[in-house]
């Protein structure tokens, strides 16, 4: 089976740089997704790394490395709309297994 | 646009009802998800499908059935509400294809039962 553990809250301040970690167990997987849910909303599709590094897209980056079995989503210029949850979740490659989702961590930008 | 619709976004039902949560998605997409989501516990897999008709288990299935008759059409049942089925509902659809199996969500159904 797959698990994921990322920190259930983290706090930051407006303008700075945060980083969400996500460390994994899987006997096997495709790649590492993030997704981001704001209070009330559905959750939305950031950012994928098949392969080890880094991915940008704009003031988000995602990273992955597999032999440490950890990924981290970086946050740059934050902003107070960037407050929300944000999902790790890994697809697995035994089987047509679906995604699996850590718990998720909110952010709370402050000013 | 993509799009995932769900039937209600907010539902007060009793106990022992019967409760279809519908969910219905214009992308073509062979993959279908349900899911529900409580404070702490993150998003729970209940049943996905992978083509019509065809149905399977995810994590806590227990209490809750499915249907797909249709390729853009995934309806969840509770056969009879329980209070501890009280929570949000999430459906989701992905392309069969590709590896990363990027889900798109619905809006969510806030299901209370009294």
């Amino acid at each position: 089976g797959q698990s994921l553990e990322q920190p259930s809250e983290v706090t930051a301040v407006e303008g700075a740089i945060v980083q969400i970690n996500c460390t994994y167990q899987t006997s096997g997987f495709y790649g590492l997704s993030w997704y981001q849910q704001h209070d009330g909303g559905a959750p939305t599709f950031l950012s994928y790394n098949g392969l080890d590094g880094l991915e940008e897209t704009g003031r988000f980056s995602s990273f992955l490395s597999r032999s440490d079995s950890y990924g981290y989503l970086l946050l740059q210029e934050l902003q107070m709309k960037d407050s929300a949850s944000y999902f790790c979740a890994l697809k697995g490659n035994l089987g047509n297994t679906p995604l699996v989702f850590g718990k998720g961590t909110r952010l709370s930008v402050i000013a | 646009d993509v799009k995932v619709t769900q039937s209600s976004r907010y539902l007060v039902k009793r106990t022992g009802e019967k409760v279809f949560l519908e969910c219905v998605q214009d992308m073509d997409h062979e993959n279908m998800f349900w899911y529900r989501q409580d404070p702490g516990l993150g998003l729970r897999l209940i049943y996905f499908s992978y083509d019509v008709k065809m149905k399977e288990k995810g994590d806590i299935p227990e209490g809750y059935s499915v249907s797909r008759e249709k390729k853009e059409r995934f309806s969840l049942i509770l056969e009879s509400a329980s209070t501890n089925q009280t929570s949000m509902y999430l459906c989701a659809s992905s392309p069969r294809q590709g590896m990363g199996d990027t889900q798109y969500f619905g809006p969510g159904t806030r299901l209370t039962v009294l």
